[in-house]
Order: C-alpha cells, then structure tokens, then sequence
C-alpha cells in the first residue's frame, strides 16, 4: 500500500540555520503530496501542497518540489526563526489507491534556538 | 470554507469507563472524516475513516470504534478505556472530489487514562 517515510527527529537548529526535512513515499497512482504543521497543543494545519510532478508548493519561506523520479518531497526553508519550532508532517492522498485514505509520515520535530 | 469542530478539548478519564468524543464540520457537505490518534512523541495512526453516512472503515484492531449518524458528524467511542488509549485524538475533513486538495483538521482532543 501507499506510504510515506519520514526524516527522524527531533531536529535542533540555530535561529537563520538552512533547513532540510526529508520525505519520500510510495505509491501506485497518482497522489497529491502535503506537508502539514503542527504547532504545541493544537491540531494539524497544511504548510503546503503540490499535486503534480514537478510542482512546488511554498508558503511562508518554506518550499517543497514534488519530485516523481525519486518520489520525493522534501521540505527546505533557507533561514529558519524561532516560531518555526513545531512538528512537521509529510503526507499524501491519492482516492485511486489509498481508498479515500490520507497517509502522515511519522512526523519531525523541529527546535530553533535563538 | 470548512471548520472542524471537536471537543472536549482535554478529557481525563479512569480505565474502564466509556468514551464518546465528537466531531462536527460545517461548510461543506458529504466528506471524507477521519480519526488519528497520535500517542506521545510519536506520529498520527489513522484508526477509521468513512466516506458517508453509517460507513465506516477500520485500520487497526482496537478497543474504539467510530460512528457516523449524520453526514457531517463523527463520534469515535470506546465501552471501557484502556491505559493504552492515552493520545492526542484528532479529526480530520476531506471535502468531496478533491483528492488534490488539503484535508481540515480539528483542534484535537488530549486523552489521558488514569
């Protein structure tokens, strides 16, 4: 079945550090790719999406390039800042193989210090 | 737009009572609902989804079980708690045909078992 793998955490960075979050996944159709945030004590919101091969998704200074050659979806921002702490979660959707399903990666929790 | 409503917000219950925790979207009709549960330091388990009224699927065995007696309402509930369904329950939309768009999440609920 579909699944998605997930970088390990925790991850601890400095304040303007590059960041990189690894994500791959595994599908027989055609899924929609999705990183989702999670911020302390709330639930999950969407980062950012790309729904096709070579889309890249962004929003505030965080993109990810949906890549069908090595099915990938990395999340990169290129100066982190504290409010970034958080855990992130890769994950697609994909109705033609999932069966309405929605698949998360493990998650990655990320620390910025100042 | 789509809104999650979930509560309670934090339950503590004792091991062997009963659990009914509620989920309610508004602004959309017939969509894909889902459960995760995400225990400590770990990622999100989906545990059911249904993709209309009275259908229900189940991923894992377990103690809870989930119903759907309106389209946009999702009850997960369990008969007697076990310790092991301590976690952080979350809610989850999927609005209609749109495999290529985000999901909605709820707020979520802490569960812990004493």
């Amino acid at each position: 079945g579909d699944s998605v793998t997930q970088m390990e955490g925790p991850v601890t960075l400095s304040e303007e550090a590059f960041l990189t979050i690894n994500c791959t996944y595994t599908a027989t159709g055609y899924p929609s790719l999705f990183w989702y945030v999670q911020y302390p004590g709330e639930g999950l919101q969407l980062l950012l999406k790309a729904t096709k091969a070579d889309d890249k998704g962004s929003n505030k200074g965080f993109e990810a390039t949906y890549r069908k050659e090595t099915t990938s979806f990395h999340l990169e921002k290129g100066s982190v800042q504290v409010s970034d702490s958080a855990v992130y979660f890769c994950a697609l959707s994909d109705l033609y193989s999932s069966a309405s399903k929605i698949i998360f990666g493990s998650g990655t929790r990320l620390s910025i210090r100042p | 737009s789509q809104t999650i409503h979930q509560w309670p917000a934090t339950l503590v219950q004792p091991v062997g009572s009963p659990l009914s925790l509620e989920c309610t979207v508004e602004g959309t009709s017939n969509p894909n609902l889902y459960w995760y549960r995400q225990a400590a330091g770990r990622g999100l388990q989906l545990l059911f989804y249904s993709v209309g009224i009275g259908q229900i699927s189940s991923e894992v065995p377990q103690n809870l079980s989930a119903s759907r007696p309106q389209d946009r309402q999702f009850i997960l509930s369990s008969k007697k708690l076990l310790l092991s369904d301590s976690g952080f329950y979350l809610c989850a939309c999927l609005p209609p045909g749109s495999g290529t768009t985000e999901a909605f999440f709820g707020q979520g609920t802490r569960l812990t078992v004493v």
